[in-house]
């Protein structure tokens, strides 16, 4: 079973935009991750954000978590065509490492 | 670092054969996690393994699929009969604790076919 919802479900940006995806999920968590996929190949870990952090950054990325709101967004600063892939957020929680992903964001960025 | 490995890339079968998915993690990382992912119902754990003993197989759909980790370095998923419905991209990742949870590594996928 899925934990998390991505909203959008799909976003198109023009390069040099920003990109925001937002992620909600259900039960307590000790971290959420978010990862990239791009079209045919495995999933890449991006960033990872514990429960008592607030907010995270990986060079373009910015990531807040409100444990409040069980929510979770992704900031892509200055968006490239290369950026073009679906992002999921994974919570770990509720077992032994065991992390669960949600539905995905498909994001394209237009040259 | 080779990255996780998984063989074969694409596999055509018929219905009713048996299908054997491989992966060989990352040396080092001491928990391997089987996914399945499709359109329909997005990606979904099977089963994962810690030191090579399954800890969590409730993902794992039905007795047709089995998976091992004979030791460190390879992990196998079977399909025996497999059906159509079992067609989608089977991925293998494997972890490491990292700064405050297990950021996992995965392979570039098995994109399963039956027919």
């Amino acid at each position: 079973s899925q934990q998390g919802e991505e909203d959008p479900q799909a976003l198109s940006i023009q390069e040099g935009e920003n990109a925001t995806m937002n992620c909600s999920y259900k039960t307590s968590i000790n971290n959420l991750q978010w990862y990239r996929q791009n079209s045919g190949r495995g999933l890449v870990h991006l960033i990872l954000i514990r429960s008592n952090e607030r907010e995270k950054h990986s060079g373009r990325l910015r990531v807040t978590l409100d444990t409040s709101k069980k929510s979770s967004s992704l900031l892509i600063t200055a968006s490239r065509a290369a950026d073009t892939a679906s992002y999921f957020c994974a919570t770990e929680g509720g077992g032994y490492q065991k992390v669960t992903f949600g539905t995905g964001t498909k994001l394209q960025v237009i040259p | 670092d080779a990255g996780v490995i998984q063989s074969p890339r694409h596999e055509v079968t018929e219905m009713g054969q048996e299908v054997t998915l491989r992966c060989k993690p990352i040396s080092g990382h001491n928990s391997l996690f089987w996914y399945r992912q499709t359109m329909m119902r997005g990606l979904e754990l099977l089963i994962y393994f810690n030191n090579n003993v399954p800890i969590d197989d409730s993902g794992m759909p039905e007795d047709r699929f089995s998976a091992k980790m004979p030791n460190a370095s390879f992990s196998t998923l079977k399909i025996q009969p497999s059906e159509p419905r079992d067609s989608a991209v089977y991925f293998c990742a494997s972890s490491l604790p990292g700064t405050g949870g297990w950021e996992q590594y995965f392979g570039p996928g098995t994109r399963l076919t039956v027919t």
